[in-house]
């Protein structure tokens, strides 16, 4: 199972918007709608921001949101904020009954 | 609060296994599953495998098959994972998480490094 795909980095200035994307194929992203965001700080474990493509657990800022086009999902931060810079990955479920990670994406606040 | 502790770092020789343990609490143990995740140093996110915790059922990453093995004692709501033939590419930070929902990992345990050198 080849890792989803996602760009390196993405980068903006505080109170900007930025998107990060996630590809996949027909058999993981595109055909399900089970695709999670996870953040994660240096050193820590990762943390759940999105689940079920749009979904956003009890207590992550409404500011974080998901959606989903065929093969591709995105995670939407607006308004960025210096804590937000972190690594993210998104994750799916699989028709093999297995889960896939994406490749990571770096965000910098500037 | 749900909490998911590890056990402590490790460090084994090539051709060694390591077994590290992943007590759980705050949650009713056989209603959810428990999801192995690792990351290698400045690496992504791998999932290796899961274990459903009512029944012990097991589904391994095809990269992992063969070489892994998760388990789980009731009694303690405790999780195992053993992972054979080490070798240097395995040194990592082992997660365990937790299954939420059907889709998604919600609880996370602090990790282990594992650290395999001659």
């Amino acid at each position: 199972q080849s890792a989803l795909t996602q760009p390196a980095s993405v980068s903006g200035p505080p109170g900007q918007s930025i998107t990060i994307s996630c590809t996949g194929t027909s058999s993981d992203v595109g055909g399900y709608n089970y695709v999670s965001w996870y953040q994660q700080h240096p050193g820590k474990a990762p943390k759940l921001m999105i689940h079920d493509v749009s979904n956003r657990p009890s207590g992550v800022s409404n500011r974080f949101s998901g959606s989903k086009s065929g093969n591709t999902a995105s995670l939407t931060i607006s308004g960025l904020q210096a804590e937000d810079e972190a690594d993210y990955y998104c994750s799916s479920y699989t028709s093999s009954i297995t889960y896939v990670f994406g490749t990571g994406t770096k965000v910098t606040v500037l | 609060q749900v909490q998911l502790v590890q056990s402590g770092a490790e460090v084994k020789k090539p051709g060694a296994s390591v077994k590290v343990s992943c007590k759980t609490s705050g949650y009713t143990f056989t209603r959810y599953t428990i999801h192995w995740v690792r990351q290698a140093p400045g690496q992504r996110l791998e999932w290796m495998g899961w274990i459903n915790a009512a029944n012990g059922d097991t589904k391994y990453s095809q990269k992992f098959q063969g070489r892994v093995t998760i388990t789980r004692d009731t009694s303690a709501s405790t999780l195992y994972m053993e992972l054979s033939s080490l070798r240097s590419e395995d040194t990592a930070v082992y997660y365990c998480t937790r299954g939420g929902g059907s889709s998604y990992f919600d609880y996370w345990g602090q990790g282990t490094l594992v650290t395999v050198s001659s």
